[in-house]
This record gives structure tokens, sequence and C-alpha cells, in this order.
């Protein structure tokens, strides 16, 4: 985990909010993804973004949610209006986005309880 | 379908008492299968990575291995520390060949003293 720095760690939100979560990746690492993980469940691919692009948004619900990865600055995962079932821990990843290599190096994650 | 099934979803072993994990894949052109550490509470933590069928690789009690159809994760005389959920995922080629993860739904590890 050493290296994807995420925050907030925990954030609290009244149902109609906006939740904003960051994420740092590591040292040298240009793609990031993130994921969503409900209680005793496996981890759900939301979105893979490049610096300044998005490649893969297939696991991101099509309202509310959006994601960005800007050329200087963290990636930022947005969710709009936010409703009771978005509360989730919300991990990002980060790689070298070497191909045929590129090991996931995971963050601590994001825990966001709505209210 | 491209798809990463993960069994048993929970196992408790004695301490000592040697077993293992399995992850079975259906994915069309497997680029690397990756096994994951989950502790309550944190994010998963890399452990190994395997190219190709009959490769293997050890790290203290665990050992991993792959087929062309599945791979498993042994552990050797486990201990309580060893307690966590291990999830499995695969790499494949995703539009424009760029990187694309799956993730199994984990194995949660209980060992006992």
């Amino acid at each position: 985990n050493a290296g994807v720095m995420q925050n907030p760690r925990h954030l609290v939100r009244r149902r109609g909010q906006e939740a904003r979560l960051r994420c740092s990746p590591m040292k040298g690492h240009s793609h990031v993804y993130w994921y969503r993980q409900l209680p005793e469940e496996g981890l759900k691919f939301m979105v893979y973004l490049q610096k300044e692009n998005i490649i893969d948004e297939s696991g991101m619900p099509k309202e509310r949610f959006s994601a960005e990865f800007p050329k200087e600055g963290p990636s930022i995962l947005r969710i709009q209006q936010v409703v009771r079932g978005d509360s989730a821990a919300y991990f990002c990843a980060s790689s070298d986005g070497q191909v045929n290599t590129g090991e996931l190096f995971f963050g601590e994650g994001s825990r966001l309880t709505v209210l | 379908e491209d798809q990463v099934t993960q069994s048993p979803e929970a196992l408790r072993l004695q301490e000592g008492e040697s077993s293992s994990l399995n992850c079975s894949y259906t994915v069309s052109g497997l680029r690397g299968l990756f096994w994951y550490r989950q502790d309550p509470g944190k994010g998963p933590e890399f452990l190994f990575t395997l190219y190709s069928a009959g490769e293997e690789k050890e790290k203290e009690r665990l050992k991993a291995t792959l087929t062309k159809k599945e791979s498993f994760l042994h552990i050797t005389a486990p201990k309580p520390e060893d307690s966590a959920t291990y999830l499995c995922a695969v790499l494949t080629a995703g539009v424009y060949n760029f990187n694309k993860f799956y993730f199994g739904s984990g194995t949660k590890l209980n060992v006992k003293p």
C-alpha cells in the first residue's frame, strides 16, 4: 500500500450532498483505477483513468458519479446528490500502465457513510 | 464473458493446518494473475504475480501456482496472523489494449490458535 494516498479516510454526508474523494498515485504511476467495495463483498471496478483521460468508465453509474485525473494534482471521484446506497469503501489503485505487467497498488480507501 | 471465481468464500483453519484457496477464471487473453491480501479496514496488499501456466511463486508460508484455468494459493502451517481476505485478480487486454483487471470476491481466511 505504500505510496498511494487517499483522502479523506472517512467521510460522512447527508442524503443529497456531494462527496469528493481524492487519490494521489504512487510516484511514477500515471494510471489510476477506482473500485468500490461493500461490506463482505469483493472489489467492483468503477473507472480507469490516465492523466487527463478516462480510459474505461464502464463500471461507473451514468448519473451522479464522475471522475477525473488532471495533469496536475490528484485523481478525484465525485458523487453528487448522494443516497444511502452510496455508502461503501472506495479504493484507489495505481499502476505504471505497462502492458503485460502492471501490478496494482492500492490506497487505504475512503469510507463514505451517507446518513 | 470474462469471469473470476474464488472458492471457498470462507475458510476456518486451526493453526498449523495447511490448505489451499482456489481462483478459477474464464478470460480471453490472460496477461497475468495477481493475489492480494486484504485486512479489515485496509486496502488490498499485493502478494504475487503469475504470468504463465506452470509458474509458481513463494513467500513465507504462501505459495501461488497457476494453470491454464485456475490458480491456487497454498498456505502451509498457517498462523493466526495469516487471517485475512485473499483476493485474486486477472489482467487482460481491454479496450485499445489497455490493461483491464477483474477481481474475484475473495476468500475470507480465519486461522484459530
